[in-house]
């Protein structure tokens, strides 16, 4: 079965800090995208950053970066210079066959001021 | 631009009650829709997705069904509601590139 883990249920970081979030996946597909969502309070789920699995290089996205590792399944994202509205639920997302993606159970980031 | 509208935010029902959760997509034509639940403090579940007009695959089996009766819209719909029903459903379209999430729907079952 195709699976996407985080290990880390909840997680806090001082502001202006830098943290990093962690997933593995286990996908049989070949060319796939993968992505980090954001849920803040108000619960609308937010694409924070996707990385193409057949580019080597990280995706990045102002302060947010991914650790990409193929051959490891491995997709952590890491937000540097942390800031109070990056409070939230974080989700990683995975294909799960043809047209669809499974989500992880999500790391709860709080930011402390 | 294309934007995904889903109703009612909110939802209070009875046990044994219908259920119609609807969503619709402007701004692009023949997407993929989904929906997903997610329980309380927990995450995605894929519940339907849709690729097509009247086109619908089910992600798990219960009491629960979803209709596509036109191409930009997306409709979850129940005969009778149980108390497991509760929780936070939400609509998305995407391609492989992502997804875009409704504003969601909170669904309490009393």
């Amino acid at each position: 079965a195709q699976t996407v883990t985080q290990s880390q249920p909840e997680m806090s970081v001082q502001e202006a800090e830098t943290v990093t979030l962690s997933c593995t996946y286990d996908t049989s597909e070949n060319n796939y995208y993968l992505f980090w969502y954001k849920q803040p309070p108000s619960r609308q789920m937010i694409l924070v950053i996707r990385q193409e699995a057949y580019k080597q290089q990280n995706a990045t996205e102002n302060r947010f970066s991914v650790n990409f590792q193929k051959a490891a399944k491995s997709f952590s994202l890491k937000i540097s210079d942390s800031q109070l509205g990056d409070t939230a639920m974080y989700f990683c997302a995975s294909p799960s066959g043809t047209y669809k993606y499974i989500f992880g159970t999500g790391t709860r980031l709080k930011v402390l001021a | 631009s294309q934007t995904i509208h889903q109703w009612p935010a909110t939802l209070v029902q009875p046990v044994g009650s219908p259920l119609s959760l609807e969503c619709t997509v402007e701004g692009t034509s023949n997407p993929n829709l989904y929906w997903y639940r997610q329980a309380a403090g927990r995450g995605l579940q894929l519940l339907f997705y849709s690729v097509g007009i009247g086109q619908i695959s089910s992600e798990v089996p219960q009491n629960l069904s979803a209709s596509r009766p036109q191409d930009r819209q997306f409709i979850l719909s129940s005969k009778k509601l149980l108390l497991s029903d509760s929780g936070f459903y939400l609509c998305a379209w995407g391609r492989d590139y992502g997804y875009t999430f409704g504003s969601g729907t909170r669904l309490t079952v009393v």
